[in-house]
């Protein structure tokens, strides 16, 4: 049974990095992607982006100049660097697996299976 | 960015009754539009995928139609437990976008 468990400190000071750690159990991480989606409290989801242990990364538009995302083979972990937080990065922090398939020359579509249970993040001096 | 809009917002209804969600998309998006059924306090719960396809486990009770711009998300029957908020989630852009949530409440 795949299970995915979010960590990292649930307060940040503004312009701070929020660094969160997602632990997967029963399955490599490197078969698959992984991506983190967060929900403003009260509010709907947003996707973040994605990892893979291959490297690869892509990222919402909207903070890629503020995110990274890694894939640590070693200890079965995705992880999200987001720097110079703000009160409006408060969120709920989810990491999912990303299920694809591929169609024509290189196109993918997609789906997030399996969610962390979310960990809450406050941004707040 | 592809824009997904949900409608209703709100609805409620009672145990037993048929209800439809719609999802429209701003631009056609083929049929790569996911549905997510999220209960209070607790992360999204995958239920189609693929427009019409239903993930494993979950009840037959829940179907997706759809393809291009407007999908459906129907729910036969309505249980207890199906009382929560319903997202789509288009994955023909890599940026994948969300629809902003429908909250079905018991009437």
């Amino acid at each position: 049974q795949v299970q995915l468990q979010e960590s990292g400190p649930g307060l940040v000071k503004p312009s701070e990095t929020l660094s969160l750690a997602c632990t997967v159990s029963g399955a490599s991480i490197s078969s698959y992607y992984w991506s983190w989606i967060r929900q403003p409290p009260g509010k709907g989801l947003e996707w973040i982006g994605y990892g893979h242990y291959n490297g690869g990364t892509n990222y919402n538009p909207s903070l890629k100049s503020r995110v990274a995302i890694s894939v640590d083979t070693s200890k079965n972990q995705l992880s999200l660097r987001l720097n110079s937080v703000t009160a409006a990065d408060t969120a709920v922090y989810y990491c999912a697996r990303d299920l694809r398939s591929y169609y024509g020359s290189g196109s993918y579509y997609n789906w997030f299976d399996l969610w962390g249970q979310g960990a809450l993040v406050t941004v707040s001096s | 960015d592809i824009q997904m809009t949900q409608s209703p917002s709100s609805l409620s209804a009672s145990v037993g009754d048929r209800v439809t969600i719609t999802c429209r998309a701003s631009q056609s998006i083929s049929s790569y539009l996911n549905w997510y059924q999220q209960e209070p306090g607790k992360a999204p719960k995958l239920l189609i995928y693929a427009a019409s396809t239903l993930q494993s486990g979950v009840p037959s009770r829940f179907s997706g139609s759809g393809s291009g711009t407007d999908f459906t998300l129907t729910i036969i029957s309505l249980q207890p437990e199906d009382f929560a908020t319903y997202y789509c989630q288009q994955s023909y852009s890599p940026l994948n976008t969300f629809g902003q949530g429908t909250k079905l409440a018991i009437k």
